[in-house]
C-alpha cells in the first residue's frame, strides 16, 4: 500500500487569494483522485487524473499529475469562502484505496 | 446523489459493548468499503469488500469485524467497543475497478459513534 502524503495540513487564507496544495507518493501513482470533504459530510470526487504530466481544469481549480506520476498538485486560484474544506488524494488502480490525511483549507471572508 | 445509507446517524454505547453499524446501498455496486475518520489521520481504512462475502482488512481493522451477506448491504461490527473507537465512520461505495483506475466513491453521511 502506497504512503500518501499530502501537503500542507493546515491552510488559511483570505478570499481571493491563490494556493496549491500537494499530494506525493515515493511509489508511481496508476492513477490519483482528489476529494473534497466538507464539515458534516461525506467527502466528493473532485477530479481523477491518470496520464503523467496531465493538467485537468475544474473552473477555479486547476490539477495536475507529476511526469514520473509520484506527486500531484491542486492549484485553486481566486479562493472563496465557498473552497473551505478538506482536501484529500487517492490512488487509483487498487482495491485498497487508502487516502492521505489531508489539507484542511479555510477561506476567511 | 448515489443511493447509500448509513445506519445510525449517531450512536453512543459503553466500553465493552458490542456495536453494528449499517450501509445500505441501492445502487449494485461491487465495491464496499468502511472507513474511520478523526482529526490528524485524515479518512482510513479499516475493511472493503469486492463482492458478496468477499471482504479484506484495511489500515486499523483491529477490533472490527464486517460481514456482507447481500449485494446491498456492508455490516461493520466492533466486537468489544473501546473509548479508542470513538470516531466518524464512512461507507462508502464504487461501481468497477481497472488495472489503473477506480470508479469514483461515494460516501455517506457517516455515523458518529461515541464510546464511553
Amino acid at each position: 500500500t502506497q504512503l500518501l502524503e499530502q501537503s500542507p495540513q493546515f491552510l488559511s487564507i483570505q478570499e481571493g487569494e491563490n494556493l496549491t496544495v500537494y499530494c506525493n507518493s515515493s511509489s508511481v501513482f496508476s492513477s490519483l483522485q482528489w476529494y473534497r470533504q466538507e464539515p458534516g459530510e461525506g467527502p466528493v470526487l473532485l477530479v481523477t487524473v491518470v496520464t503523467g504530466g496531465e493538467v485537468k481544469k475544474l473552473k477555479r481549480l486547476t490539477f495536475q499529475f507529476g511526469d514520473a506520476r509520484k506527486d500531484s498538485s491542486l492549484h485553486i486560484t481566486a479562493a472563496q469562502p465557498g473552497d473551505t474544506g478538506l482536501y484529500l488524494c487517492t490512488q487509483g488502480g487498487s482495491e485498497k484505496l487508502v487516502f492521505g490525511k489531508g489539507t484542511k483549507l479555510t477561506v476567511n471572508p | 446523489d448515489a443511493g447509500i445509507t448509513q445506519s445510525p446517524r449517531h450512536k453512543v454505547t459503553e466500553t465493552g459493548t458490542p456495536v453494528t453499524l449499517r450501509c445500505h446501498q441501492t445502487e449494485n455496486h461491487r465495491y464496499m468499503y468502511w472507513y474511520r475518520q478523526d482529526p490528524g489521520h485524515g479518512l482510513r481504512l479499516i475493511h472493503y469488500s469486492y463482492g458478496v462475502k468477499d471482504t479484506d482488512k484495511g489500515e486499523v481493522s483491529d477490533g472490527y469485524s464486517v460481514s456482507r451477506s447481500k449485494t446491498e448491504d456492508f455490516l461493520l461490527t466492533l466486537e468489544s467497543a473501546t473509548s479508542s473507537q470513538t470516531s466518524v465512520y464512512f461507507c462508502a461505495i464504487s461501481e468497477a475497478l481497472s488495472s489503473s483506475y477506480n470508479s469514483p466513491l461515494h460516501f455517506g453521511n457517516g455515523t458518529r459513534l461515541t464510546v464511553t
